[in-house]
């Protein structure tokens, strides 16, 4: 079944200790993202990748770093976790556009809920 | 920074009405998607349509696409209860390699 998934789903943790999110698609897609969805602000994005190796910032990046190092995994690092960055993570995969926009529909993960005391 | 933004941020209905959804962006685009949430899950895409397209259909979604006047709608003819959701556009205007979502619409459809 193709699909992206994100570990863990659930995730209580105190402010400072280092946590990663892990993602990974089945589907060979060479484009993989994160998001964070709060309320009243909607998706934005914190990290992109067009390939392996190829990582660039989205909108809210600060806090936060990605690695793309296989193409099927993308995970979320964050070094020093605020409570700030208490919110619902998505990560999301799709085929890397080359021209004409964005032109491929994005498949998303479950969520990871992250909550930083 | 937000590209797309849905109207009305809620909508109720009974089941068996028509939903329509609107969706103004501020920048020209390539190509602009909706997708559907289900309370606190993933996102599920539900059709593209692109630039040069006026209208598109996939089932009971209906979605039309104004590009003089930077909108869209969604249109969700006969609605049931299971299409209770949120529902978000998506531009790829600001950043040609990325896909910017609006705050949505929260639909809900009472039996």
């Amino acid at each position: 079944e193709a699909q992206v998934t994100q570990n863990p789903r659930y995730l209580i943790t105190v402010t400072g200790k280092k946590l990663t999110v892990t993602c990974s698609q089945n589907m060979n897609h060479e484009y993989m993202s994160w998001y964070r969805q709060d309320p009243g602000l909607g998706l934005r994005q914190i990290y992109y990748s067009m390939n392996v190796e190829v990582t660039d910032k989205g909108d809210v990046p600060e806090g936060y770093k990605v690695s793309r190092k296989e193409k099927r995994n993308f995970p979320l690092i964050l070094e020093s976790p605020s409570p700030n960055q208490t919110s619902l993570y998505f990560c999301a995969s799709s085929l890397s556009t080359r021209t004409g926009g964005f032109s491929y529909e994005q498949y998303f993960g479950p969520g990871t809920r992250l909550t930083v005391t | 920074s937000q590209q797309g933004e849905e109207d009305p941020q809620a909508l109720s209905i009974q089941e068996g009405e028509n939903a329509t959804m609107n969706c103004s962006y501020k920048t020209s685009i390539n190509n602009l998607q909706w997708y559907r949430q289900n309370s606190g899950r993933g996102l599920v895409h539900l059709i593209l349509i692109r630039s040069n397209e006026r209208e598109k259909h996939s089932g009971r979604l209906r979605v039309t696409l104004d590009t003089s006047k930077k909108s869209s709608s969604l249109l969700i003819t006969a609605s049931r209860a299971a299409d209770t959701a949120s529902y978000f556009c998506a531009t790829d205007a600001e950043r040609y390699s990325t896909l910017t979502f609006g705050k949505g619409t929260m639909l809900l459809v009472s039996p």
